[in-house]
């Protein structure tokens, strides 16, 4: 089946800092991928989707500006969380499309922001 | 909007026995799909099953089924003969163009 990578897999940073995460997929072309977040014991909730060679569109209440994403690529989309606070720390999860509604999950990056 | 809806938060059956995780959904779409997703301590999203909303005939993926009842709006996950490795977090998911999940379900196998 296809495969969803995403990097690092586990990072701590310091609060202001900025953490990007990348999300590939390794087998197929994907020009929409999508972003999740993960509280402990709770379910998914999309952030934004990620469009290639366009602006992402972003979820009500997420903001655009703390959780760029960039999808540079058909194969690569990043999100970079910027001056990173504690409350930001999460459980994120990306998925790439493949054909119509076909989704493909990474295995998560779990952020803790110190 | 679309919500999804997953009433049972914990459950849990014996080994070999069959369990049923219920959930339902609110839309006024006629076209979309519904997924049963499983997510394991290593939290990776598997996919369980997946339902065509204008298929009326129930998916089906050896143990695992499903009962869709489309003018009920519900779309409940049946486990036979069940096995530790079941023991997860399972999430009923909708949709059009893009995924919403529900809340989930935690699942556990005694053995």
């Amino acid at each position: 089946g296809a495969v969803v990578s995403q990097h690092p897999s586990r990072v701590i940073c310091k609060s202001g800092t900025s953490v990007k995460i990348e999300c590939r997929s390794l087998d197929f072309q994907a020009t929409t991928m999508f972003w999740y977040r993960q509280f402990p014991k709770q379910s998914l909730m999309l952030m934004a989707t990620s469009n290639e060679g366009s602006k992402a569109t972003y979820e009500q209440g997420v903001e655009k500006d703390k959780f760029l994403i960039n999808h540079a690529s058909l194969t690569l989309s990043t999100l970079t969380v910027t001056s990173a606070h504690p409350e930001d720390s999460s459980f994120y999860i990306c998925s790439a499309l493949q054909g119509g509604n076909e989704q493909y999950f990474g295995p998560g990056t779990r952020l803790t922001v110190t | 909007a679309q919500t999804v809806t997953q009433s049972q938060p914990e459950m849990s059956v014996q080994e070999a026995e069959t369990v049923t995780l219920s959930c339902t959904y609110d839309t006024s779409e006629s076209n979309y799909y519904l997924f049963w997703y499983k997510q394991p301590p290593s939290r990776q999203m598997i996919l369980v099953i997946r339902q065509e909303a204008y298929k009326q005939q129930n998916a089906t993926e050896n143990r695992f089924s499903v009962n869709f009842q489309k003018a009920a709006k519900s779309f409940s996950l049946k486990i036979s003969d069940s096995q530790l490795g079941d023991t997860a977090m399972y999430f009923c998911a909708f949709w059009t163009n893009d995924m919403r999940f529900g809340a989930g379900t935690r699942l556990t196998v005694k053995p």
